[in-house]
Parts: structure tokens; C-alpha cells; sequence
């Protein structure tokens, strides 16, 4: 059974870089499957981040783009996202996640992490 | 981007009654790849649908997706007490992937 639990700060001052870490068990990421990683602001829906494959393809929203990385350490079967210039605007619960078919980076999301919240302030 | 609309915002109903949930893409969505989840208050979305009408492994069968084009629909055929919930669509059909707003299901 596939399971995944984000890990990072709780808080991040503005300005900064917000760097978390998703944990896999149950399945090897080096195996296969696009992961991604969704946020949602208190209170609000959903907005995707991005989507990553193993040998290195990565897919970013566009509104997103200039400010995210994510990035992977199979020997740790973990995978990261870092979002640079932080503002209030990026408070949110961060869920990491795997998508379903796992063939190409546009897919629905079948197992999600319990999420973690991040809160950018001073 | 494919903006997506769901109405209405907020639903409610009795147990045992219908829920027809709707979800309106400003273009439209490739191959019918449209996705629906459920979330519950502190928990993570759940997949219910994917490529519009397929139920998740595990999904009773009272749920159930329909639609093409722009117009999607998740349908409840008989509400059971746990089916109360915030519902939203996704559209992975073009990048980037978008969701819905969200309709919030209560028990009237």
C-alpha cells in the first residue's frame, strides 16, 4: 500500500525559500509513476504546483514556474519542493501526491499525503 | 488555462435524496480526462472519478460521473450520512492541470 507524508517548517518568513520533503513507502519511486505536489490555500480550492518523473522530467504551472523546484532523492525514496520568494499569498496546506495511470505528468491524483501547513509570515 | 465552474456552491439535501453536482470547463477537455475528489474537513482529497464516468477502486456504485466537451456531472443516486462533504473537479486533458472551486454538500 502506497503511502506519503510531507514533512518542513511550519512557518517561513517572506521573502524566503519554503522547502518540503514528501516520504514514500509501500513503492519505490525510481519504479515509475509521475508524483506531484497541490496546495491549498485556509479555506480555499485547489491550485497544482507541479508533477515529476524519476529520470528528471519536470512540469510546472506556469504561474508558478519562475519560483518552483522540485526535485528527487530516490535513495531516500523522497521527493522536494522548493518555492522561492515567498509571500503571505503562498500560505497553504501543501499536499505531495501520486498520480494514477503514472505514463504521462497530466493525470488525475489517486494517493495524497495527509498534507502539511505552511504559513508565510514575519 | 481551463477554468473550471462548479455549481452550485453549496448543496443542500436530506439523506437519501439525489446530488447532482455540476462542473463547467471554459474549453474543452481532452480525451474526458475530468476527475472528481471528495474532502472532508482535515483530510486530504479522495479520488472518486477519473476520465469523467470510470469510479475509483473501492467507490460504491451510487456515485457516478457523466459528461463531454465543457459539461461534466458527478451524480450521488442516494445520499448516505458520510457522502456530505466539499466536492471539486479537476481537468488534466491540458496543462495546467486546473480544479473546480468546489461544491460544499451539506445536510439540510
Amino acid at each position: 500500500q502506497v503511502q506519503l507524508q510531507e514533512s518542513g517548517p511550519g512557518l517561513v518568513m517572506p521573502s524566503e525559500t519554503l522547502s518540503l520533503t514528501c516520504t514514500v513507502a509501500g513503492y519505490s519511486i525510481s519504479s515509475g509513476y509521475f508524483w506531484g505536489w497541490i496546495r491549498q490555500p485556509p479555506g480555499r480550492g485547489l491550485e497544482w504546483i507541479g508533477n515529476f518523473y524519476h529520470s528528471g522530467s519536470n512540469y510546472y504551472n506556469p504561474s508558478l514556474k519562475s519560483r518552483v523546484t522540485i526535485s528527487v532523492d530516490t535513495s531516500k525514496n523522497q521527493f522536494s519542493l522548493n518555492l522561492s520568494s515567498v509571500t503571505a499569498a503562498d500560505t497553504a496546506l501543501y499536499y505531495c501526491a501520486k498520480v494514477l495511470d503514472g505514463s504521462y505528468y497530466l493525470d488525475a491524483f489517486d494517493i495524497w499525503g495527509q498534507g502539511t501547513m505552511v504559513t508565510v509570515s514575519s | 488555462e481551463i477554468v473550471l465552474t462548479q455549481s452550485p456552491g453549496t448543496l443542500s439535501l436530506s439523506p437519501g435524496e439525489r446530488a447532482t453536482l455540476s462542473c463547467r470547463a471554459s474549453q474543452s477537455v481532452s480525451n474526458i480526462y475530468l476527475a472528481w475528489y471528495q474532502q472532508k474537513p482535515g483530510q486530504a482529497p479522495r479520488l472518486l472519478i477519473y476520465g469523467a464516468s470510470s469510479r475509483a477502486t473501492g467507490l460504491p456504485d451510487r456515485f457516478s460521473g457523466s459528461g463531454s466537451g465543457t459539461d461534466f456531472t458527478l451524480t450521488i443516486s442516494r445520499l448516505e450520512p458520510e457522502d456530505f462533504a466539499v466536492y471539486y473537479c479537476q481537468q488534466y486533458g491540458s496543462s495546467p492541470i486546473t480544479f473546480g472551486q468546489g461544491t460544499r454538500l451539506e445536510i439540510k
